[in-house]
């Protein structure tokens, strides 16, 4: 079965701490893989997209791994902000059927 | 650069009539995706239009269908509402199905809530 699961299910930092956020997925044949911020009331935005052969990609104070061999990714956020407070989505695009499977998202406070 | 745009942003119904929610894809987008988003859950995928034809379809019955007019806007239409089906209804575009790696634009979603 298709499958994305993320950890952990909610996460509370501090303002200027890092966070490590988990993403495990079974779906095949795999597309690539990618990293969605979605704050309350509004739609996702794309933080980064991997292929198979891409282990790490950055953007800004955001910088995914992707492990295809254990079908494991992770999102790294560093010298969080306030603005950072969202829900953060794990999205793995299947090679055929042309379909996107989501992660129930980890919901990440970040509190002053 | 125009964004993906979605109305209405929030629509109450009862249960079994109909809805028909509307998305304008971001300027040059060819393709539309549709999604629906329960509390607290990631998106579904519901399906997917590339050049006016549905190309992709996920876990959703058959009253849940859509067009992609020549311009690429595109409407989701859902039949005999359930109480289940209140969520957030996202629509995504992006540009040629063939690029795998195309990022996906989200619009901010319809609001649904059947009563």
């Amino acid at each position: 079965k298709n499958q994305v699961e993320q950890s952990p299910q909610s996460l509370i930092i501090l303002e200027g701490k890092n966070c490590t956020l988990q993403c495990n997925y079974t779906v095949s044949p795999f597309s690539n893989l990618r990293w969605y911020k979605q704050d309350t009331g509004r739609g996702p935005v794309s933080l980064t997209i991997m292929t198979f052969s891409e282990n790490t990609k950055s953007n800004g104070r955001y910088t995914a791994t992707l492990d295809a061999d254990t079908k494991q990714s992770s999102l790294h956020i560093t010298a969080s902000q306030l603005s950072d407070s969202a829900s953060y989505i794990c999205v793995v695009r299947r090679n055929t059927g042309n379909q996107f499977y989501f992660g129930t998202g980890t919901s990440l406070t970040v509190i002053p | 650069e125009t964004g993906v745009t979605q109305s209405p942003t929030h629509l109450i119904k009862t249960r079994g009539q109909q809805v028909t929610l509307r998305c304008s894809s971001q300027s040059g987008h060819n393709t539309v995706s549709w999604y629906q988003q329960a509390l607290g859950q990631g998106p579904q995928f519901i399906f997917q239009y590339y050049r006016e034809e549905e190309n992709g379809r996920g876990n959703f019955p058959p009253r849940f269908s859509g067009l992609q007019f020549p311009n690429y806007s595109s409407e989701l239409n859902v039949n005999a509402l359930e109480l289940d089906d209140s969520a957030l209804y996202l629509c995504a575009s992006s540009l040629d199905i063939g690029r795998a790696n195309s990022p996906l634009h989200f619009g901010n979603g319809t609001r649904l809530t059947v009563t």
